[in-house]
């Protein structure tokens, strides 16, 4: 019963091949997040989902697009792999509100290699 | 978000209180502080949050100064599942987690 989860755990590919990263979350939530956490380990914002709509976008190369085909899936899709996205990419979700504590639940993390 | 600053890396006995400081001079009224932590191979957990008041709950206890400029996390009884990287983040009502270095903070046997 895990509350967020990330598919796949470890991403192999070659420069220029498209690849797809799913997330799941299990806890009602209307808000979900992609993360991005580099070699530095510097943990960067890239897109903030609410209730299936983008509502941040933080400077992220028009190679990545999410996907949301309902509330609880957050996709990530990215064409044309650079070796420069080599990382590990974190799933959130939270119930975002001005009463609530906006406590986000992360995913396991993908980890994506590019040769 | 407030910049927050934090010292690079700690060190802590086990069964030990590990304090964690954390400056926001720059925090603003509607900012909370919230802390997080990250343990090696895995995603963030949040720990705790906090707007003036000192808080407590079963993880840890968040103080925070008077004048709202800097706090402290305390972990009472630090174990060796406690080493993590901790992340303080001054945070407002719509907008984004800012996450920066954070504290490393390794608990000795």
């Amino acid at each position: 019963d895990t509350a967020v989860s990330q598919t796949p755990k470890y991403l192999v590919t070659q420069m220029g091949n498209d690849k797809s990263i799913k997330c799941e979350q299990n806890l009602g939530h209307d808000t979900m997040y992609w993360y991005k956490q580099d070699s530095k380990k510097f943990l960067k914002i890239m897109f903030s989902y609410n209730n299936k709509e983008l509502i941040i976008n933080e400077t992220v190369p028009n190679r990545f697009s999410p996907k949301s085909p309902d509330k609880a899936h957050l996709n990530l899709h990215i064409n044309s792999l650079e070796l420069g996205d080599s990382a590990v990419y974190f799933c959130a979700s939270s119930q975002v509100g001005r009463a609530t504590v906006n406590e986000q639940f992360f995913g396991p993390g993908t980890r994506l290699t590019v040769l | 978000d407030a910049k927050t600053t934090q010292p690079t890396s700690m060190d802590c006995a086990e069964g030990r209180a590990a304090n964690l400081p954390c400056n926001h001079s720059t925090i603003s009224g509607n900012e909370y502080v919230y802390w997080y932590r990250q343990i090696h191979s895995q995603g963030p957990q949040y720990i705790i949050h906090g707007l003036k008041n000192n808080e407590t709950n079963e993880m840890a206890s968040l103080i925070i100064t008077e004048d709202r400029k800097s706090s402290t996390l305390i972990l009472p009884h630090a174990t060796l599942r406690d080493t993590a990287v901790y992340y303080c983040i001054a945070h407002n009502y719509g907008q984004n987690f800012v996450f920066g270095p954070g504290t490393r903070l390794s608990v000795l046997p």
